[in-house]
């Protein structure tokens, strides 16, 4: 099994410009999330989702989008980067408890 | 809103000496508690969890105890080693999501 993978590794945005982050995972779990970690911090969740369609706000949205067509993928949209979106972006999984994370993506908006 | 609060946010240890990391949560509800290390630039992984009906766990040199009435649990790791300099970061589940602390930067002098 690959577990959870993010692409891309890195990106540099403009500000104004929008991406989407891509995740996905293989391990047939039903829980995803999506984290951002700033330099020196710890990590605060912006979405959630419990199963295929369904999906959810968690500490910090605002700025972010999310949907999920599948139970394997769960892409993060960005839109109007600002440079208050420049962290590093974690995409992890989950059947029970325990959170499998990816190897995230480092992004810089200037 | 609900917080876990991590201390210290630095901890320098010799190696071979032991060293522990606490964390207070705000919700009684919580259930669940994980501690994360996460090594510099790579992902968060899972070393020790605990759930709220036990009050101590022992996986080798790592162990966790938890306080539910004071709503604190600790991490604790004996003979450290070089190896273990990392960031080490607890969480507690909240309202189906995982909270984080700031983390603690174990720093282990030769």
């Amino acid at each position: 099994n690959a577990g959870v993978t993010q692409t891309p590794k890195f990106r540099i945005l403009k500000i104004g410009q929008s991406m989407t982050l891509q995740c996905a995972q293989d391990m047939n779990h039903n829980y995803m999330y999506w984290y951002r970690q700033d330099p020196g911090m710890g990590l605060k969740l912006i979405y959630y989702s419990v199963g295929a369609g369904i999906t959810d706000k968690g500490e910090v949205p605002n700025g972010y989008n999310v949907s999920r067509s599948t139970t394997e993928d769960f892409p993060l949209r960005l839109e109007l980067a600002a440079p208050s979106q420049t962290s590093v972006y974690f995409c992890a999984s989950s059947f029970g408890n325990e959170q499998f994370f990816g190897p995230g993506t480092r992004l810089t908006v200037l | 809103g609900e917080n876990v609060e991590q201390h210290p946010s630095t901890l320098s240890v010799q190696e071979g000496d032991s060293a522990v990391i606490k964390c207070t949560y705000s919700d009684s509800a919580s259930n669940y508690f994980p501690w994360y290390k996460q090594e510099l630039g790579k992902r968060p992984q899972l070393i020790i969890d605990i759930r709220s009906n036990v009050g101590e766990k022992k996986d080798q040199r790592i162990a966790v105890t938890l306080n539910k009435t004071a709503k604190h649990f600790s991490l604790h790791i004996t003979e450290t080693q070089p190896e273990d300099s990392a960031v080490y970061f607890c969480a507690a589940l909240m309202n189906y999501q995982l909270i984080w602390g700031a983390g603690t930067k174990l720093i282990i002098k030769p």
